[in-house]
């Protein structure tokens, strides 16, 4: 069965330092993506950051780095130099070659300034 | 820019009433999605359609239906509302399957409360 966990109910960091978020996954699939999304107190789901199975580089956006351990079935997301509207929940989520995406519980991130 | 647009951000309704969530999306996009989102349960997929007129069943459809009429939008039903459908719910659209990295654009939420 395909799942994704993510094992950090609630993380703090202080301001400007970097943060990594925890995602392990299961699939017997070849093929599939990882995406990041946060989620703001408002709501809405933001997408941050993309990571490819046959991709050979860790994806990058910005302040946003996937540290891609395929063997270890690890995305874990790095976000350097913290700011306060980094506060958020994020969550890791799996697309398995059916399309649909399955999701972690997710992670609560407060940054103290 | 990408929209998705739920046409309520709260609703309070009664249990045994029909209740009816949209959803619009401005992208053309073929596939659309409903998740409900529970704390510690991260979100849970209820029905997609990837073409109108066309829907499947995700990880938890009972006691739910959905309705696409037209490309551009996606209905959630519950047709007798209970108490346990109090909940986040998430709507989302994206491109065709395997078309890389495009992810799902969701829309803002609409926080249901079933009394």
């Amino acid at each position: 069965a395909q799942k994704i966990t993510q094992t950090q109910p609630g993380m703090f960091v202080q301001e400007k330092e970097a943060v990594t978020l925890d995602c392990t996954y299961d699939t017997s699939d070849p093929s599939y993506g990882l995406f990041w999304y946060k989620q703001p107190s408002s709501g809405e789901m933001i997408f941050l950051i993309y990571q490819g199975s046959y991709d050979q580089q860790n994806a990058t956006e910005g302040r946003y780095s996937l540290n891609f351990q395929k063997a270890r079935k690890s995305a874990n997301l790095v976000i350097s130099a913290s700011q306060l509207g980094d506060s958020a929940m994020y969550f890791c989520a799996m697309r398995s070659n059916t399309g649909k995406l399955i999701f972690g519980q997710g992670t609560t991130l407060q940054v103290k300034p | 820019d990408v929209k998705v647009t739920q046409s309520s951000r709260y609703l309070v309704k009664r249990t045994g009433e029909k209740v009816f969530l949209e959803c619009v999306q401005d992208m053309d996009h073929e596939n659309m999605f409903w998740y409900r989102q529970d704390p510690g349960l991260g979100l849970r997929l209820i029905y997609f359609s990837y073409d109108v007129k066309m829907k499947e069943k995700g990880d938890i459809p009972e006691g739910y239906s959905v309705s696409r009429e037209k490309k551009e939008r996606f209905s959630l039903i519950l047709e007798s509302a209970s108490t346990n459908q109090t909940s986040m719910y998430l709507c989302a659209s994206s491109t065709p399957w395997g078309r890389g990295g495009q992810p799902q654009h969701f829309g803002d939420g609409t926080r249901l409360s079933i009394l």
